[in-house]
């Protein structure tokens, strides 16, 4: 398809538990990002890939979250020894990055919702 | 550190009226703004984007106002339908992420 795509689209897990979420991007964006939406929160950065370089992920909230982009494509966003409050909405966007970064808008996929119980 | 406040977490307005969305901001640094939209269970949607150079955009039946000076947006939505109820959530850009509000609930009422 045309869009940001995210698998699963919902995730039951038991507390303790690793999983992993996918993200394919837009074809042609060398940008991506991860956010999360807790219930009744804003959303809240994770990790952001740009082409080849580093990737910042100031926002990752501990060392049990990690993420890797295979290729420049897609994404996956690992949480391991998952606890209850790692429940959430995790969203993936991606964007083209234009010289300045001035018009960066970002596309979203529907979010994979993980319930940890 | 909450950079993009939204501060009415919901709102409500009639079909037809005119629905005004409040942002605020601390950094002054931001210069770049966007508001998304947000149906249940689908990902946020781009809707209009202003630049710091601008005070104004307008794309049909939506319109977002800046004011730097008061580190202040909002965006206005004239007449509002009852299509327009969502989350509607405020962003700047920082390099590299953005920085969203909270997000306003927005139901209108027929």
């Amino acid at each position: 398809g045309a869009g940001v795509s995210q698998s699963p689209s919902n995730k039951v897990t038991e507390k303790g538990k690793d999983v992993e979420l996918r993200c394919d991007p837009i074809s042609g964006h060398t940008a991506l990002y991860w956010y999360r939406q807790s219930l009744g929160q804003g959303l809240e950065f994770l990790i952001y890939f740009q082409g080849n370089s580093a990737p910042d992920k100031s926002g990752l909230p501990s060392d049990r979250f990690s993420a890797e982009r295979t290729g420049g494509s897609v994404s996956t966003l690992t949480i391991q020894r998952t606890q209850q409050e790692d429940s959430a909405v995790y969203l993936c966007a991606s964007s083209l990055v234009f010289p300045g970064g001035a018009q960066d808008i970002q596309y979203f996929g529907a979010g994979t919702r993980l319930s940890v119980l | 550190d909450q950079q993009v406040k939204q501060n009415s977490p919901s709102l409500s307005v009639q079909e037809g009226r005119i629905s005004i969305l409040n942002c605020d901001y601390t950094n002054s640094m931001f210069d770049y703004f966007l508001w998304y939209k947000k149906y249940p269970a689908e990902g946020p949607t781009f809707l209009i984007s202003i630049s710091s150079i601008k005070d104004k955009n307008e794309d049909g039946r939506f319109t977002v106002f800046l004011n730097k000076s008061a580190k202040h947006l909002s965006l206005h939505i004239v007449p509002s339908q009852p299509g327009d109820s969502a989350v509607y959530f405020c962003a700047a850009i920082t390099p590299g992420k953005l920085q969203f509000g909270a997000g306003t609930q927005v139901v209108v009422t027929p």
